[in-house]
């Protein structure tokens, strides 16, 4: 079980928009900044956004972070079959300190 | 260009101990935390614990606790994640990762097998 939730799934057809919602508590994403990460198939995860809603450098700006409470999403726009992955949220969490993941979403681009 | 890079697969068996390590390159490792992450098979992401190569202060998620031991050698900086006596659910893909809460570069994971 993990700290914080992910929908198992999304889908979309190619060039489509999806959204991955990732929800937690007042003692991880409440009041610590929240990151996602890309694994693509049989490779090691790869920083998407960082601190919410930033991109780090070569990252399209089709990928975007929001925060709003204890909730964060992942949008992701004009969907392209390479962007099939498992998608994860991650943020500190200040009671065990140490980080939390969400149990990832898989993409699957129709 | 900062790259980590870890030890090759293993296969061991129940009762082994067990030392895979992470190698840091583009940075100075002395100056940024290191951490472990485990993936079991078929399963999402698990953080471990970490350890500051600068004076080796080191944290645990408190279910590894005592299960595993974190440490670095700045002198060739080099983090390990080690076990004193494997277990089959300890069968896992380990990546190190750097970062204390927002994980910037990982490694390419190092595939543990304990199968008697």
């Amino acid at each position: 079980q993990s700290v914080l939730t992910q929908p198992p799934s999304v889908s979309a057809a190619p060039g489509q928009k999806v959204t991955i919602s990732c929800s937690g508590s007042s003692s991880n994403i409440g009041n610590n900044y929240v990151s996602w990460y890309q694994q693509l198939p049989g490779t090691a995860p790869k920083l998407l956004i960082y601190n919410n809603d930033k991109r780090p450098s070569g990252i399209p700006d089709r990928f975007s972070g929001s925060k709003s409470g204890t909730s964060a999403a992942l949008g992701i726009t004009g969907l392209q079959t390479g962007d099939e992955a498992d998608y994860y949220c991650g943020t500190w969490d200040s009671s065990l300190s140490g980080v939390v993941f969400g149990g990832g979403t898989k993409l699957t681009v129709l | 260009e900062v790259q980590l890079v870890q030890s090759g697969a293993e296969v061991k068996k129940p009762g082994e101990s067990l030392k895979i390590s992470c190698k840091g390159s583009g940075y100075s490792f002395t100056n940024y935390w290191i951490g472990w992450v485990r993936q079991m098979p078929g399963k999402g992401l698990e953080w471990m614990g970490i350890i500051y190569p600068g004076d080796s202060d080191t944290r645990y998620r408190p279910s590894f606790q005592g299960q595993v031991t974190i440490s670095a050698d700045k002198s060739i900086s080099t983090a390990y994640l080690q076990w004193s006596s494997l277990k089959a659910s300890d069968t896992a893909m380990y990546y190190c990762a750097r970062g204390y809460g927002l994980i910037e570069y990982w490694g390419q994971g190092t595939l543990v097998t304990v199968s008697s």
